[in-house]
């Protein structure tokens, strides 16, 4: 059973187009995040949910908005999708807030062209 | 705010050499420390952590030992295996919440 899930695994897409990204977990965990990984490997939170609640949001572009729907489930949509949006996005969960062991997802390969 | 500094890679070493891999950080207090490890083609997964100074974390034959001192954290493992071969992230929190600094992380490559 996969612990973080995400769908889809690989996303390309043309400049200007709407994409979402979906995350699952199934341990039960409260608190959920999104992670941009660039082409060199430097991870950076974008994101975090608690219980369906943000309490973390980095400096993003708002094109990028997140939606919970659930505690279980994470989503990211991003707007009007530019090169620099080209990376990969990373999902992952955690017990709750105070929790600095995060479970990642396999993360999802988005290539803007 | 917190930072980390780790050393860049590529690391390219034989199977059964020791490794080590350099991490600083600078926090407020003395907050947990962790290595994360990143496989080909997959998420980041915790590899160890610790708690407080002068703790050892260790897994899979990977220690870390928090030193206040020197504010370091550096993970060494005494013969590396080709299965090694991965990306590894010193991660302090960044304060408030649940925020991990990562930074680049160390690309560790082992041939036979």
């Amino acid at each position: 059973d996969t612990a973080v899930s995400q769908t889809p695994k690989y996303l390309v897409t043309q400049m200007g187009n709407d994409k979402s990204i979906k995350c699952e977990q199934n341990l039960g965990h409260d608190t959920m995040y999104w992670y941009k990984q660039d082409s060199k490997k430097f991870l950076k939170i974008m994101f975090s949910y608690n219980n369906k609640e943000l309490i973390i949001n980095e400096t993003v572009p708002n094109r990028f908005s997140p939606k919970s729907p659930d505690k279980a489930h994470l989503n990211l949509h991003i707007n009007s999708l530019e090169l620099g949006d080209s990376a990969v996005y990373f999902c992952a969960s955690s017990r709750d807030p105070s929790s600095y062991e995060q479970y990642f997802g396999p993360g999802t390969r988005l290539t803007v062209t | 705010g917190n930072s980390v500094t780790q050393m860049e890679g590529p690391v390219t070493l034989s199977e059964e050499a020791f490794l080590t891999i350099n991490c600083t950080y600078t926090a407020t207090g003395y907050p947990s420390l962790f290595w994360y490890v990143q496989y080909p083609g997959e998420g980041l997964q915790l590899l160890l952590k610790a708690t407080k100074a002068d703790d050892k974390g260790s897994n899979k034959g990977f220690e870390a030992t928090y030193r206040k001192e020197t504010t370091s954290f550096h993970l060494e493992k005494g013969s590396v295996q080709v299965s090694d071969s991965a990306v590894y992230f010193c991660a302090p929190p960044s304060g408030g919440y649940n925020k991990l600094i990562f930074g680049a992380g160390t690309r560790l490559a082992v041939h036979p």
